[in-house]
């Protein structure tokens, strides 16, 4: 893996379903991965910033997990809102001398319906 | 409000005009970075200034795109001789070194739309 990629692109739930994202990214270079949630006309709002091999992060229904030997991080939505449609983005930092610019998938955008 | 604010939230340009976009970072942030998102895409990395000095510009920033950073508050990001291929979702980050792997905090963006 090059680039970073995210899975699916768009997804439709039902309120009540649960649902996750895929991000995969290079397994080399790696500092952190960090995910963002992008309302409509808001700003990305940082969700996780992940950088240990099996971290698991829980924030209320969202939780992630990360593996950076195999280059992925899942992100999980338990019992889907309507409030929770949005854009899901994930964004690797390579470190070094890339002085910390984030390598941003394309997104997955999440629309959940009551 | 002390989050990251850019100024216009949109801007509606004809081709071959100048623009400037401006971002104010959180205060105490050192980084500022300029992404740029077009459609279907996730942002793209343009430039990143810590403090006054531009450290790093991406290959995207052609001739036509200048960014500046004055006594390393606010920034400003000018494109000249706008192009219809320039339109998009301009953003604006900001990050404290050391903090949170590089936790980047981003305003709500500037839409450009070139006719």
């Amino acid at each position: 893996i090059l680039n970073v990629e995210q899975s699916p692109q768009s997804l439709h739930v039902q309120e009540g379903d649960s649902t996750n994202f895929t991000c995969s990214f290079p397994s080399s270079n790696f500092y952190a991965l960090h995910w963002y949630r992008w309302e409509t006309a808001k700003s990305p709002e940082a969700l996780f910033v992940m950088t240990l091999n099996g971290d698991e992060k829980k924030k209320g229904r969202i939780s992630a997990t990360l593996n950076t030997k195999e280059g992925y991080s899942y992100l999980y939505i338990k019992g889907s809102q309507p409030e929770d449609s949005a854009t899901y983005l994930c964004a690797h930092n390579a470190g070094g001398t890339s002085y910390g610019k984030l390598t941003f998938g394309q997104g997955t955008i999440l629309t959940v319906h009551p | 409000d002390t989050g990251v604010s850019q100024d216009p939230r949109h801007k509606i340009t004809k081709r071959g005009q100048n623009v400037t976009f401006r971002c104010d970072p959180i205060s105490e942030h050192n980084r500022l970075y300029w992404y740029r998102q077009t459609l279907g895409q996730g942002p793209e990395f343009l430039t990143y200034f810590q403090n006054e000095a531009q450290l790093e510009k991406s290959r995207l920033l052609s001739d036509r795109f200048s960014a500046e950073r004055p006594k390393g508050s606010f920034s400003t990001l000018e494109i000249q001789r706008t192009e219809q291929g320039d339109s998009a979702m301009y953003l604006c980050a900001s990050s404290l070194s050391g903090y949170n792997y590089n936790e980047q905090f981003f305003g709500p963006g500037t839409r450009l739309t070139v006719l």
